[in-house]
C-alpha cells in the first residue's frame, strides 16, 4: 500500500537558517503530494501541494519540488523564523479510483531558537 | 469563523466508559473523517464519510463507532474505552472524497486511566 517516510525529528534551528525536512513516498502511479502543518495547539493545515512529477508547491517562503525518480518531496525553506517552530506532515493522496484517501508521514517536530 | 468545530477539547475517562466526540463543519463539505495521531505513528484514518449517510472504515477502525448525522455533523463513538484509545482526535473535512485539502479541527485530547 502507499506509505510515506519522512525524517525523524526533533529538529532543532538558529534563526535564519536553512531547513530541509526529507520525506519520501511509495505509491503506484502519480499520487498528489502534500505538506501540512501543527502550530502548537492547533490542528493541522495545509501548508502546500504538488499534484505532478516536477511541480514544485511553495508557500510562506517553505518550497517542495514534486521528484518521481527519487520519489521523493522534501521540504525546504532558506531562512527560518521563530515562528515556524511547529509541526510538521509529508503526506500522500493516492492516484487511483478509490484510493484518494491522505495517507500521512509521522511528522518531524521543528523547533526554531532565537 | 468558518471551520471545523471539535468538542471537547479534553477528557479522561476510566477504563470501560463510553463517550462521543463531536465535530461540526459550517463549509458545507460532503466528506468528514476522523484520526487519530499518536508519537510516532503520524496520522491514521479512522473512519470517514464521503458523503452524507455513509460512512467507511479506515485504517485502524476497531473500538470506534461512527455517525454522520446530517451534512454538518460527524460524530465518533467509544463504547467501551480502553488505555491503547488514549490519544489525540481529529477531525476533518473536504468539498468530496476525492479533494486534494482537508480542513482539520483543533483537535480532542482523551485520555484513557
Amino acid at each position: 500500500g502507499d506509505s510515506v517516510t519522512q525524517m525523524e525529528g526533533p529538529v532543532t534551528l538558529s534563526e535564519e537558517a536553512f531547513l530541509t525536512i526529507n520525506c519520501t513516498y511509495t505509491a503506484t502511479g502519480y499520487p498528489s503530494l502534500f505538506w501540512y502543518v501543527q502550530y502548537p495547539g492547533e490542528g493541522l493545515q495545509l501548508l502546500l501541494k504538488a499534484t505532478k512529477a516536477d511541480d514544485k508547491g511553495s508557500n510562506k517562503g517553505f518550497e517542495a519540488t514534486y521528484r518521481k525518480e527519487t520519489t521523493s518531496f522534501h521540504l525546504e525553506k532558506g531562512s527560518v523564523q521563530v515562528s515556524d517552530s511547529a509541526v510538521y506532515f509529508c503526506a500522500l493522496k493516492g492516484a487511483n479510483f478509490g484510493n484518494e484517501k491522505l495517507t500521512f508521514g509521522t511528522g518531524t517536530r521543528l523547533t526554531i531558537i532565537p | 469563523n468558518a471551520g471545523v468545530t471539535q468538542t471537547p477539547k479534553f477528557q479522561v475517562l476510566k477504563t470501560g466508559q463510553s463517550m462521543t466526540l463531536q465535530c461540526a463543519q459550517d463549509m458545507n463539505h460532503n466528506s468528514m473523517y476522523w484520526y487519530r495521531q499518536d508519537p510516532g505513528m503520524g496520522l491514521r484514518l479512522i473512519y470517514y464519510s464521503a458523503s452524507e449517510g455513509t460512512t467507511d472504515k479506515g485504517e485502524v477502525p476497531n473500538g470506534y463507532n461512527v455517525s454522520r448525522l446530517n451534512k454538518r455533523e460527524f460524530s465518533l463513538r467509544l463504547e467501551s474505552a480502553a488505555p491503547s484509545q488514549t490519544s489525540v482526535y481529529f477531525c476533518a473535512s473536504s468539498e468530496t472524497a476525492g479533494a486534494n485539502v482537508l480542513t482539520f479541527g483543533a483537535g480532542s485530547r482523551l485520555t484513557v486511566l
